[in-house]
């Protein structure tokens, strides 16, 4: 079964300080990939998502990934955080199970930024 | 804007009660699936659910079963409550096609958290 690694549990910027959260999954073929943000007492929302061609995805905010497929990575950057950047990303590894297309996510980051 | 809804935001029961979660979206979305967050693990899938009445176990289906009559509706059910099931559990949709061959995003309700006295 695939798994999605996020090294950074916790992270803690000051505002207009660049930001790298990384994500490394494991499984062998074809995926796409997801980063997802809940900002405090928020839904889930999506930020960007990576299918195929130019291995550097644009979201929203300002946020941009970056999949490297021989290091399995899919790490997310911003070059200059907010205050209201402050919530918890979720890095998440699309997959063939079986005969489905199921998501599998990993641990989250925290991140707080000051102001 | 798709919209994912929960039947209750706050919810407190019994041990040994049994436990309806509702979820229902208005996008006529093929897949849904139900996880549950804790902290520091993250999202936890439960059930998928990739058609009316078809469903797949997650990860940790272990004390839950779920129900998917309408294409809209999909309910997790808690059998018989107990403490370790106390979580924030939350529903997501999304189109893809009866076979659960999907690359789309998610689409998450507000979560319902539940405790378990």
């Amino acid at each position: 079964a695939q798994s999605v690694s996020q090294h950074n549990h916790h992270v803690i910027l000051s505002e207009a300080a660049s930001l790298e959260l990384g994500c490394n999954y494991s499984y062998g073929g074809t995926v796409n990939l997801f980063w997802y943000v809940q900002y405090p007492g928020q839904h889930l929302q999506l930020l960007l998502k990576y299918f195929s061609g130019d291995p550097l995805v644009k979201g929203i905010k300002g946020f941009e990934a970056e999949f490297i497929k021989s290091k399995f990575s899919f790490n997310l950057r911003k070059p200059s955080v907010q205050w209201s950047d402050t919530a918890e990303y979720f890095c998440a590894v699309n997959a063939r199970t079986g005969g489905s297309y199921i998501p599998t996510f990993g641990r989250g980051t925290s991140l707080i930024v000051h102001p | 804007d798709v919209k994912v809804t929960q039947s209750s935001r706050y919810l407190v029961k019994r041990t040994g009660e049994k436990v309806f979660l509702e979820c229902v979206q208005d996008m006529d979305h093929e897949n849904m699936f139900w996880y549950r967050q804790d902290p520091g693990l993250g999202l936890r899938l439960i059930y998928f659910s990739y058609d009316v009445k078809m469903k797949e176990k997650g990860d940790i289906p272990e004390g839950y079963s779920v129900s998917r009559e309408k294409k809209e509706r999909f309910s997790l059910i808690l059998e018989s409550a107990s403490t370790n099931q106390t979580s924030m559990y939350l529903c997501a949709s999304r189109t893809g096609t009866g076979g659960g061959w999907s690359y789309n995003e998610q689409f998450f309700g507000p979560g319902t958290r539940l405790t378990v006295l």
